[in-house]
């Protein structure tokens, strides 16, 4: 059974950096699988961040690409994300989900964790 | 901004037929791409609720179906239950952003 659990900071101060940890379990990062992170602000919907594969090629939302880094840690099996220059409203339950590589679809998701950026 | 549109909201009394659709420009609606649907419970990630456009994955009941045709797809919920209450989600590729989008969200309320 795949899962994936995310870690890191509950609270970040503006102007900061948002820094995010997806430990995969049940599959192996350099499957031919993307990894990818959504978020989703309170009472909002869901919104696309980017992915990355295991040779580390990355694809991110138009929106966020200057602010965004996905990198991926194979001795670790987990990959990361970084959002610099975070406002409030960049607070969201942030989630990390695959994205099957021969399935094409969002499948397993992690359970979500929330990241409130405030002072 | 999501280039996907869902209606707000639908509701229905249990027994009921409800269904949710999920528009898009050609760019996103082409032959090549498929819509993917996703359940989101109160407090809960998301969860896979149909793949390719019509296909529901091991233990999601049969109540629950899509279709896909030109510029929009469709999930209808047969039989609406009181734990079909949630957040819905279509879910497509986009050529034009290169990347993935979801739809605006749309809130079932079982009455």
């Amino acid at each position: 059974q795949v899962q994936l659990q995310e870690s890191g900071p509950g609270l970040v101060k503006p102007s900061g950096t948002l820094s995010l940890t997806c430990a995969v379990s049940g599959d192996s990062i350099s499957s031919t699988n993307w990894w990818n992170w959504v978020r989703q602000p309170p009472g909002k919907g869901l919104e696309w961040i980017g992915e990355i594969d295991h040779s580390g090629r990355t694809n991110y939302n138009p929106s966020l690409r200057s602010r965004v880094t996905i990198s991926v840690d194979k001795s670790k099996n987990q990959f990361s994300l970084r959002l610099n220059s975070v406002t409030a409203a960049d607070t969201a339950v942030y989630y990390c989900v695959r994205w099957g590589g021969d399935t094409n679809w969002f499948d397993p998701w992690g359970q979500g964790t929330l990241v409130t950026v405030s002072s | 901004q999501s280039v996907l549109t869902q209606p707000p909201s639908v509701s229905g009394a249990p027994g009921q037929r409800v269904t949710i659709s999920c528009t898009g420009s050609s760019s996103i609606f082409g032959a090549r791409f498929d819509v993917h649907w996703y359940q989101q419970l109160q407090g809960a990630a998301p969860k896979l609720l149909i793949f390719r456009n019509t296909n529901r994955p091991s233990g999601v009941p049969d109540r629950f179906s899509g279709s896909k045709s030109g510029t929009s797809a469709s999930l209808a919920i047969s039989g609406l239950q009181a734990e079909d209450g949630a957040d819905y989600y279509c879910q497509s590729y986009a050529t034009s952003l290169s990347g993935h989008v979801f739809g605006t969200g749309t809130k079932v309320t079982v009455l």
